[in-house]
């Protein structure tokens, strides 16, 4: 029944590894993004998808990767990590040109970079 | 630039009234939302002001003054649960979010 889900909740890792975060939703929402929440708790967008089609993309490295399979899929693949990409990862999702276009987020990844 | 204030950290008194202020300077306007994170945990959706005034929903309300880019969050009958940051985001002319920092409201007993 979870709306927006994210796999994995915590994630401890070396710098250097390469990783990735997957994001489902049961929505039917058709514009799905990622976030960065730092330490300041300061949430930054960093990609937005629409119907599998990339619409933002934040100056973010290009370390960082997103893909969509489908449109209830967005994830993200972060290769050779730093020590200052750790953070709260969030997914989210949202009906484009609905009456709110209100944004539902997952319930985060931790990621650590040791 | 297009920029969203929000106080820091408030505290307040359980049972007690709260008004979390948001100020922003967009360009252009599409909505405002007010969402909920609890420590540790995901924003959660409280509300959306798109025209001026008030909405009412429960405990929480919320304000808007597109004139004077201003926006308020009141939480009346304060629980202990209500301790969370609340986050103001703006839809700018590009549809696109703009997030304030958050404010940080502790309950006290």
């Amino acid at each position: 029944d979870t709306a927006v889900s994210q796999t994995p909740k915590y994630l401890v890792t070396q710098m250097g590894n390469d990783k990735s975060i997957k994001c489902e939703q049961n929505l039917g929402h058709d514009t799905m993004y990622w976030y960065k929440q730092d330490s300041k708790k300061f949430l930054k967008i960093m990609f937005s998808y629409n119907n599998k089609e990339l619409i933002i993309n934040e100056t973010v490295p290009n370390r960082f990767s997103p893909k969509s399979p489908d449109k209830a899929h967005l994830n993200l693949h972060i290769n050779s990590l730093e020590l200052g990409d750790s953070a709260v990862y969030f997914c989210a999702s949202s009906q484009a040109g609905g009456p709110t276009d209100t944004q539902y987020f997952g319930p985060g990844t931790r990621l650590t970079v040791l | 630039g297009q920029n969203i204030d929000q106080p820091t950290e408030m505290t307040a008194t359980e049972g007690a009234i709260v008004q979390i202020n948001c100020t922003y300077q967009t360009s252009g306007f599409n909505g405002l939302f007010w969402y909920q994170q609890h420590a540790g945990e995901a924003p959660t959706f409280l509300s959306y002001n798109v025209l001026d005034g008030l909405e009412e929903k429960g405990r929480f309300s919320s304000f808007l003054s597109r004139s004077k880019g201003y926006s308020y969050l009141l939480l009346k009958e304060l629980q202990m649960k209500d301790s969370a940051s609340y986050l103001c985001a703006v839809r700018d002319g590009n549809y696109q979010l703009i997030w304030g920092a958050g404010t940080k409201l502790i309950i006290k007993p």
